[in-house]
């Protein structure tokens, strides 16, 4: 079965200090994987994408994430965090195998907080 | 441009009522999602739209829920009976489909917040 985990509920870091949100997924092929960020009342904001080509993708607002395929990870990273970035991130994978569908399977979430 | 809207942005009802939410997309964006999001977890596939036909119902929980997109545009969900159970922001999402859904980003809506009393 298709699933992705994001270990950690919560995620601190000071103001201009590296981030990692971390993301792992089990899927039966390769698969497309997305990173989303929710701010509080307000819809899912997409991020960034890997569907193939080179591992380290770039995505807006300075994020961006590593496909690893031999620990099936996509963790997400930002050189220097901004208090503006504290919000709710989701992964979320598709298996390239599913057909011609487009559905997500979404990991629980996790809340960065960045401090001043 | 303007994005993905959803009406209501709040619904309260009572246990065993009716509902509709509705879901217009993007604008020229062939294909439509439906996700129900409960508190503190991960948005949850409900159902995939290909223009008029859901190309994807796996993900409704029960009979109790529907959806149609008649024209292809705007799309309606519909929960009938009503359970205390239901109670979530229900997200819609749509995407271009150029290059083929498995590829595509799925743009979201701000969601509706169902509550059932």
């Amino acid at each position: 079965a298709q699933s992705v985990a994001q270990p950690e509920d919560q995620v601190n870091v000071a103001e201009g200090n590296p981030l990692t949100v971390k993301c792992t997924y089990s899927v039966s092929g390769n698969p497309y994987l997305f990173w989303y960020v929710q701010y509080p009342n307000r819809g899912l904001q997409f991020l960034l994408k890997y569907i193939t080509g080179d591992n380290l993708v770039k995505g807006s607002y300075g994020f961006e994430a590593e496909f690893n395929k031999s620990q099936t990870s996509f963790h997400l990273k930002k050189p220097s965090a901004l208090v503006s970035d504290s919000a709710l991130y989701f992964c979320a994978v598709r298996d390239r195998r599913s057909g011609n569908t487009g559905k997500l399977i979404f990991g629980q979430g996790t809340t960065l907080q960045v401090k001043p | 441009g303007a994005g993905v809207s959803q009406t209501p942005s709040n619904k309260v009802t009572e246990k065993g009522k009716y509902v509709e939410l509705r879901c217009d997309p993007i604008s020229g964006h062939t294909a439509l999602y439906w996700y129900r999001q409960s508190l503190g977890q991960g948005p949850e596939f409900l159902i995939y739209f290909q223009g008029t036909g859901a190309a994807d119902d796996s993900g409704l929980p029960n009979d109790r829920f529907f959806a149609v997109r008649p024209e292809g545009s705007v799309s309606t969900l519909k929960i009938q009976r009503t359970e205390r159970g239901d109670s979530a922001v229900y997200l819609c999402a749509s995407s271009l489909t150029v290059a083929g859904p498995s590829t595509d980003t799925q743009y979201f809506g701000p969601g509706t917040r169902l509550t059932v009393l």
